[in-house]
């Protein structure tokens, strides 16, 4: 069983649209996040949930909005997609919020904007 | 700002030997972490050191922490051809809202 899955694991569409990412984990952990990873490979946090509470939330556009309906679940919404959004984007999860516990990674969601 | 530096940004070895990779960090931590990202995968957890730890040892793994160079490094032994992937260390910043800042990784090709 996949432990963090993420859907659609590609995604191409044109500049100006609204898309969603969605993400599961199935480990019964606390603490979700969203990161980015450009095509250097830098990885970059963007957010992160714990217990469906937003507790980080990096300088990222407000067009970016996160969304947790439990803490099982964190989807990322993207409006008016833009040509630097193209990225990887990964979700990961915690068993605890702190202290710099263990994260397990989805498998990324490729977002090319045309 | 980035706190993780990898060093060197790519490094190809012959399968069996050695594979050692290093990492400076800026400001102080709670822990270092290493990933594995293979191709096209996300990342894997390898292993982590707490700050008040100076080795450990996890398989063919050895990673070191000196928090007064704050530097670390990453030791993988007998190197077999499916080791070729990227690996990125990640600091995790003390507090209990404490987040992971990962470095640009390094790009490790073992041939065979």
């Amino acid at each position: 069983d996949t432990a963090v899955s993420q859907t659609p694991k590609y995604l191409v569409t044109q500049m100006g649209n609204d898309k969603s990412i969605k993400c599961e984990q199935n480990l019964g952990h606390d603490t979700m996040y969203w990161y980015k990873q450009d095509s250097k490979k830098f990885l970059k946090i963007m957010f992160s949930y714990n217990n469906k509470e937003l507790i980080i939330n990096e300088t990222v556009p407000n067009r970016f909005s996160p969304k947790s309906p439990d803490k099982a679940h964190l989807n990322l919404h993207i409006n008016s997609l833009e040509l630097g959004d193209s990225a990887v984007y990964f979700c990961a999860s915690s068993r605890l919020a702190g202290f710099g516990d263990t994260q397990y990674f989805g498998p990324g969601t490729r977002l090319t904007v045309l | 700002s980035q706190q993780g530096e990898e060093d060197p940004q790519a490094l190809s070895i012959q399968e069996g030997e050695n594979a050692t990779m290093n990492c400076s960090y800026k400001t102080s931590i709670n822990n270092l972490q290493w990933y594995r990202q293979n191709s096209g995968r996300g990342l894997v957890h390898l292993i982590l050191i707490r700050s008040n730890e100076r080795e450990k040892h996890s398989g063919r793994l050895r990673v070191t922490l000196d928090t007064s160079k704050k530097s670390s490094s990453l030791l993988i032994t007998a190197s077999r051809a499916a080791d070729t992937a990227s690996y990125f260390c990640a600091t995790a910043s003390p507090g209990a809202n404490s987040k992971l800042t990962f470095g640009k990784g390094i790009t490790l090709s073992v041939r065979p």
